[in-house]
């Protein structure tokens, strides 16, 4: 079946550090991927996505390229900021299924401090 | 503004009983789907429906029960069945752009 890998959390970071964090995938077909963020105590938001290989999806200072060669999907961030402090989920939907019907990955902890 | 609204934020279960999740939107959006989310775990898919009067079983939707009177309203039943309830629930909407998914801020489930 489709799956999604991250790395483990958490990871803790310095204020103005890179950050990347790894997502891999495994489907049947080609999936379009997104990276959802979850700020404490809330639902999910959708950070970016990216339907096709090669894509760039960006926002907020985040990027992540759709690598169909690695099936992957990294998000990174050149200068992370204490407010970036968050869990985020890669994800991935097939085109065959209803839009909404996503495979998560276990989602990756970041903790910034100042 | 517009936006998903679940109640209640905290419910607890005794045993042997059913217990139901509000998830109400005022977005317009067809599509509605309820989320299971452990701690450490990915978001689990339970149900979902693209239209009103209309459903499907998710991955994991044994032990639960939804309706879809109302285009702006998806309720979930946990029921009885369900042995291991413990987790925090998402109602979300779908903006119909290629899967942007909007969420309620969500229903932490737990036993007494």
């Amino acid at each position: 079946g489709n799956s999604v890998t991250q790395m483990e959390g958490p990871v803790t970071l310095s204020e103005e550090a890179f950050l990347t964090i790894n997502c891999t995938y495994t489907a049947t077909g080609y999936p379009s991927l997104f990276w959802y963020v979850q700020y404490p105590g809330e639902g999910l938001q959708l950070l970016l996505k990216a339907t096709k290989a090669d894509d760039k999806g960006s926002n907020k200072g985040f990027e992540a390229t759709y690598r169909k060669e690695t099936t992957s999907f990294h998000l990174e961030k050149g200068s992370v900021q204490v407010s970036d402090s968050a869990v985020y989920f890669c994800a991935l939907q097939m085109t065959t299924d209803s839009w909404g019907k996503l495979q998560f990955g276990a989602g990756t902890q970041v903790v910034v401090t100042p | 503004d517009g936006g998903i609204t679940q109640s209640p934020k905290y419910l607890f279960r005794k045993e042997g009983q059913n217990v139901t999740l509000s998830c109400e939107q005022n977005l317009n959006h067809d599509a509605m789907y309820w989320y299971r989310q452990d701690p450490g775990q990915g978001l689990r898919l339970i149900y979902y429906s693209q239209i009103v009067n209309d459903f499907q079983k998710g991955d994991i939707a044994e032990g639960y029960s939804v309706s879809r009177e109302k285009k702006e309203s998806f309720p979930l039943t946990v029921t009885s069945a369900q042995k291991n309830p413990t987790a925090f629930y998402l109602c979300a909407s779908l903006q119909d752009d290629h899967g942007k998914l909007f969420f309620g801020s969500g229903t932490q489930l737990s036993v007494l």
